[in-house]
């Protein structure tokens, strides 16, 4: 069966510092890629997508970046966390079979203080 | 344009009553397809339902149930007998079959407080 996992689970940095949030999925194989952000009591905000290796599209502009070195893997990073990076982050993967049905990992809650 | 639209944003309610969350979606593609996702305190997104835009049948899973009406195009959401359990952030989610990857278009959510 699928699992996909993101670490670290909760984290707090300040502003400045850098970020790296990792995701992977196990038991499938050139799943679509993607993450979110959520922040407080807000809807869903689709970061950026990957439909394969080294392909990753942004949907907004902003001061974070990601990386989908392997197959499974998914990193968002940033060189300098704002305050307004504050969020829940979500990764989540799909297969263009599933239309739209995501399964998503547990979250990563960040506070950039 | 493409839009989700849940004006519900927190709805409480007492355990074991019915409760309807409502969703109304704007699309221009005639080929599109509706989801609910549920989100309970722990933070994971959990799917419930898709819906493609040619299949208008009411789903009945349990004690949930989806009404799809594209007259109205809304596509709510019951829950039948509420259970503490229930209680989480309810989302509604449209894909058109134009968009790139079927990517997902979100409602804001509506926050669902089922008390004992």
């Amino acid at each position: 069966s699928q699992t996909i996992h993101q670490w670290p689970a909760t984290l707090v940095q300040p502003v400045g510092s850098p970020l790296s949030l990792e995701c992977t999925v196990e038991g499938t194989s050139n799943p679509n890629l993607y993450w979110y952000r959520q922040a407080a009591g807000r809807g869903l905000q689709l970061l950026f997508y990957s439909v394969g290796i080294g392909q990753i599209s942004s949907e907004v502009p902003q001061n974070l970046s990601a990386s989908r070195p392997q197959d499974r893997q998914f990193i968002l990073s940033s060189k300098k966390l704002l305050l307004s990076d504050s969020g829940f982050y979500l990764c989540a993967w799909a297969t263009d079979r599933m239309i739209g049905e995501l399964f998503f990992g547990e979250g990563s809650r960040l506070t950039v203080l | 344009a493409q839009k989700v639209t849940q004006a519900q944003t927190e709805i409480s309610v007492v355990e074991k009553e019915d409760v309807t969350l409502d969703c109304v979606y704007e699309t221009r593609d005639t080929t599109y397809y509706l989801f609910w996702y549920k989100q309970p305190p722990s933070g994971e997104l959990v799917f419930l339902i898709r819906r493609n835009s040619f299949d208008e049948q009411n789903e009945i899973s349990g004690r949930y149930s989806w009404n799809f009406q594209k007259s109205t195009s809304s596509f709510n959401f019951t829950i039948t007998a509420s259970q503490v359990v229930d209680s989480a952030v309810y989302f509604c989610a449209l894909s058109e079959a134009a968009y790139s990857n079927y990517q997902l278009i979100w409602g804001a959510g509506t926050k669902l407080i089922i008390k004992p």
